[in-house]
């Protein structure tokens, strides 16, 4: 049974520029959230997307964006990359409506480094 | 929005002893809340979890209680080892709505 996979492990960007994360969800699940995880804190929710829908948002900008396949797996696109950007970003796959939307299983994370 | 808070926000213990973090919420609509242990370099993992329908859940050294009217939930772990060393994080969720996400809880089980 494949678990939350994403790619790339880690990434460096500079200042201004654009990154795209990617995830595939655990078999199974239909729901795609993706967290960013600074150094020594607790997962901040960007989004959640169910049915290639963005379904919930969190505080941040627009600068953060995403997608989800048909296939259920989803993207995370930054633009305009700022020093603080640099974070783990975790994405999570849960069951949809079947189950509440809850029990969330986490992905190894990518570690976006913006110099 | 929602307010999760964690205490403490770091831990030792002996081996063998006990070790309980605690987490307040504000939103009185949050359902679920499930905590998540944290190994350097690796993901979240979650342990356990309760949802509001019921006061307290146990899986063998794990446990977790949760008072709804107080608007708070701890994780209890017993005989402890040094394996349990990580960060523990709470989380508070309304039906799998936004996760929040406490600020974690860097515990050291001491051989």
């Amino acid at each position: 049974d494949a678990g939350v996979t994403q790619s790339p492990t880690h990434l460096i960007k500079t200042r201004g520029q654009q990154v795209t994360l990617r995830c595939s969800p655990k078999s199974g699940h239909d729901t795609v959230s993706w967290y960013q995880q600074a150094l020594g804190q607790g997962p901040q929710f960007i989004f959640q997307y169910y049915e290639e829908e963005e379904r919930q948002r969190g505080n941040f900008p627009d600068r953060f964006s995403g997608h989800q396949f048909p296939n259920y797996s989803s993207e995370l696109n930054v633009n305009a990359l700022l020093l603080g950007d640099s974070a783990l970003y975790l994405c999570a796959s849960s069951l949809g409506p079947s189950v509440g939307f809850d029990e969330q299983f986490f992905g190894p994370g990518t570690r976006l480094t913006v110099l | 929005g929602e307010n999760v808070e964690q205490h403490p926000s770091t831990l030792s213990v002996q081996e063998g002893d006990s070790a309980v973090i605690k987490c307040t919420y504000s939103d009185s609509a949050s359902n679920y809340f499930p905590w998540y242990k944290q190994e350097l370099g690796k993901r979240p993992q979650l342990i356990i979890d309760i949802r509001s329908n019921v006061g307290e859940k146990k899986d063998q050294r794990i446990a977790v209680t949760l008072n709804k009217t107080a608007k708070h939930f701890s994780l209890h772990i017993t005989e402890t080892q040094p394996e349990d060393s990580a960060v523990y994080f709470c989380a508070a969720s309304n039906h799998g709505n936004q996760f929040y996400f406490g600020t974690g809880t860097s515990l050291t089980v001491i051989p």
